[in-house]
């Protein structure tokens, strides 16, 4: 199964913007890139998802590099409500199946 | 409005003895998925159905089975639980699986072997 590296944690300021940076050098020209949030105690949230062109939606903005073996999700405004695990996720093609990388723990400092 | 159910949100069982988690959906997606997590680790899918169409991943020990009687209800089954797996089961759901759709996730059960 294709993989995908994350930092293991980062830390913000509120209200600042917050890149963070994905790998999934083995990705094919076929596998979407979802990332996807978890809170404290809860499911794992829908953030944004992409094929090849960067994407924005309300939540956040996803750069996709032009080789596609990256990608990077961008909180504008970070908040306190931000704080949670981010995960990076290779959908392949041909299957039904999202699956985790080791997600990045964000920290956004008041 | 919660779309993807799961009950309960804490479940305490003991050890070898047979416990079913649940999980409901009101997006009547084709696609439902069982996800295990242990703690500070990413989920780990167990299986998942298209449909009636029923999909183990190779790891995923025998110990645990699943059941779709219809689009709305999926079952999880732990035959013997043992102390291993104690984590957080996560229900999710996606409209037909493909790549281009989301997933939506149900707040999870904690289970605790005792």
């Amino acid at each position: 199964d294709a993989k995908t590296t994350q930092p293991n944690s980062m830390e913000s300021n509120e209200e600042e913007p917050v890149h963070l940076p994905c790998n999934h050098s083995t990705i094919s020209g076929t596998d979407y890139i979802h990332w996807y949030r978890q809170l404290p105690s809860q499911g794992p949230e829908y953030v944004i998802h992409g094929l090849t062109s960067n994407v924005n939606n309300r939540m956040a903005s996803l750069a996709i590099a032009e080789d596609r073996k990256s990608s990077t999700l961008i909180l504008h405004r970070a908040t306190l409500r931000d704080a949670a695990v981010y995960y990076c996720i290779l959908h392949l093609w041909g299957t039904y199946k999202y699956i985790f990388g080791t997600g990045t723990r964000l920290k956004v400092l008041a | 409005d919660a779309m993807v159910i799961q009950n309960p949100r804490y479940q305490v069982t003991q050890f070898g003895k047979p416990v079913t988690l649940s999980c409901s959906q009101t997006l009547n997606h084709n696609v439902m998925y069982w996800y295990q997590q242990k703690s500070s680790q990413a989920p780990k899918l167990l299986f998942h159905y298209y449909d009636k169409d029923f999909n183990n991943e190779a790891d995923t020990p025998d110990n645990f089975q699943s059941r779709r009687p219809n689009t709305s209800f999926c079952f999880l089954d732990i035959r013997s639980p043992g102390l291993g797996d104690a984590a957080m089961y996560l229900c999710a759901t996606s409209r037909d699986g493909h790549p281009n759709t989301e997933a939506f996730f149900g707040q999870g059960t904690r289970l605790t072997v005792v």
